[in-house]
């Protein structure tokens, strides 16, 4: 049992759709972060929130739009995407951005028609 | 720039024997180094880190890695290998300067195959 969940677990969606990834955790972290996985892939960092408050943006499309309504949710809101988002994205949070160790959820495997 | 380099992408290993994975980094400062385990279908598990003090480092699952700075090495070992450590393995190094500040470079991946 992850600490960090996610939801949905899967999701399909075609490229003119909009849909939202979810993320919560309840350890009291104040870093968030989002990361894009394909497979036999490292994850690759697209977002962090620290304190609620978006500290780095890795030139990720906007197509991706990313939402941190409170110190224990983080959300991914999708649209337009393309068939190369395909991919697995984790979630993650640690109790600072400053190197703490990081606690991944699940993830969400999307695939786009 | 930190940088993370796992040496093999594919090991495979008997159910018993040493499991050794290779990591090395690069980094103008101390390091923070990690090294990550993921199971199909899963999350990334934080298997052990190292920061300051002791170089030998024990984690979860009987895994361990030392911290060898004159060699820029933090290799991963179990004694004895399981079924259930079949997984893909990642070390990571915090970004401790300039851009890559907070976040975790990882390396390409080592995946683990254990034989009966």
């Amino acid at each position: 049992d992850t600490e960090v969940t996610q939801t949905p677990k899967h999701l399909v969606m075609g490229m003119t759709n909009k849909k939202s990834l979810k993320c919560e955790q309840h350890m009291g972290h104040r870093a968030m972060y989002w990361y894009k996985q394909k497979a036999k892939k490292p994850p690759e960092l697209m977002f962090v929130y620290s304190y609620e408050k978006l500290s780095i943006n890795e030139s990720v499309p906007s197509r991706f739009s990313p939402e941190c309504p409170n110190s224990s949710l983080l959300n991914l809101h999708l649209h337009a995407l393309q068939p190369e988002d395909s991919a697995l994205y984790l979630c993650a949070s640690s109790q600072g951005a400053e190197n703490q160790p990081q606690h991944f959820g699940d993830g969400t495997r999307l695939s786009i028609l | 720039a930190q940088s993370v380099t796992q040496l093999g992408s594919h090991v495979s290993v008997s159910e018993g024997a040493l499991v050794l994975l290779r990591c090395n980094y690069s980094s103008s400062v101390p390091p923070y180094l990690f090294w990550y385990v993921q199971y199909p279908n899963q999350g990334l598990q934080l298997l052990l880190k190292y920061t300051t003090g002791a170089t030998l480092v024990k984690g979860i699952n009987g895994f361990e890695a030392e911290f060898k700075k004159s060699e820029t090495s933090f290799h991963l070992t179990k004694p004895s290998a399981h079924m259930s450590d079949a997984a893909e393995y990642f070390c990571a190094v915090g970004g401790t300067d300039g851009d890559s500040w907070g976040k975790l470079q990882f390396g390409a991946g080592t995946q683990v195959v254990v034989t009966p």
